[in-house]
């Protein structure tokens, strides 16, 4: 079963624009994690963010956390077409498992 | 290298036919795991490894098996596949289980007819 699920499915927006993402889940967690899948690849790390914390930065990335709505957002600004793929948080169970939502796919139009 | 490897690339395999897939690092990680990931399901753990010697069940482990003889290794085995195996399967590691984040190799396509 899914724990996070990503909106909006799919996203698609102008070069420069700021893109949000937003995760929701169901049961508490440690913490969360954001990744990125460019098509036909393995997905890579971008952020995590604990429990006990509000919001992360890494360079154009922002990530918040709101533990009583249970839901994260990701927010790229400045979109570049590089930016496009598939975004999926992750959150880790009780079992020390990462759960998995459905994903975002990003579209930056040039 | 550096990082996670997996073979094949690719497969198409006739139903009914045994298949390993492969899996190798070379971070030392002590956690490694298997993901099958299907169109609009995200990401299925099928079985993981704490640490070599120890494997573990996931969500999704029926016609699946794993072994962990060392900390590179972890071999994802198909007994008998049928045609719902067919997926992208994905490995990864972590330094340890449940901590911090998770590397990934860059997949496998297994098609089953």
């Amino acid at each position: 079963s899914q724990q996070g699920e990503e909106d909006p499915q799919a996203l698609s927006i102008q070069e420069g624009e700021n893109a949000t993402m937003n995760c929701s889940y169901k049961t508490s967690i440690n913490n969360l994690q954001w990744y990125r899948q460019n098509s036909g690849r393995g997905l890579v790390h971008l952020i995590l963010i604990r429990s006990n914390e509000r919001e992360k930065h890494s360079g154009r990335l922002r990530v918040t956390l709101d533990t009583s709505k249970k839901s994260s957002s990701l927010l790229i600004t400045a979109s570049r077409a590089a930016d496009t793929a598939s975004y999926f948080c992750a959150t880790l169970d009780s079992n020390y498992q990462l759960i998995w939502g459905a994903g975002t796919k990003l579209i930056i139009k040039p | 290298i550096a990082g996670i490897t997996q073979a094949p690339t690719s497969q198409i395999l006739a139903a009914g036919r045994r298949m390993t897939l492969r899996c190798t690092q070379d971070m030392r990680h002590n956690a490694m795991y298997w993901y099958r990931q299907d169109l609009g399901l995200g990401l299925r753990l099928i079985h993981y490894s704490n640490t070599a010697g120890t494997t573990g069940k996931g969500e999704v482990p029926d016609g699946y098996s794993v072994s962990r003889a060392n900390t590179d290794d972890f071999p994802l085995t198909l007994a008998s596949a049928v045609p719902s195996q067919t997926s992208v399967y994905f490995c990864a590691s972590s330094d340890q289980a449940g901590v911090g984040e998770q590397y990934f190799g860059p997949g496998t396509r297994l098609t089953v007819t």
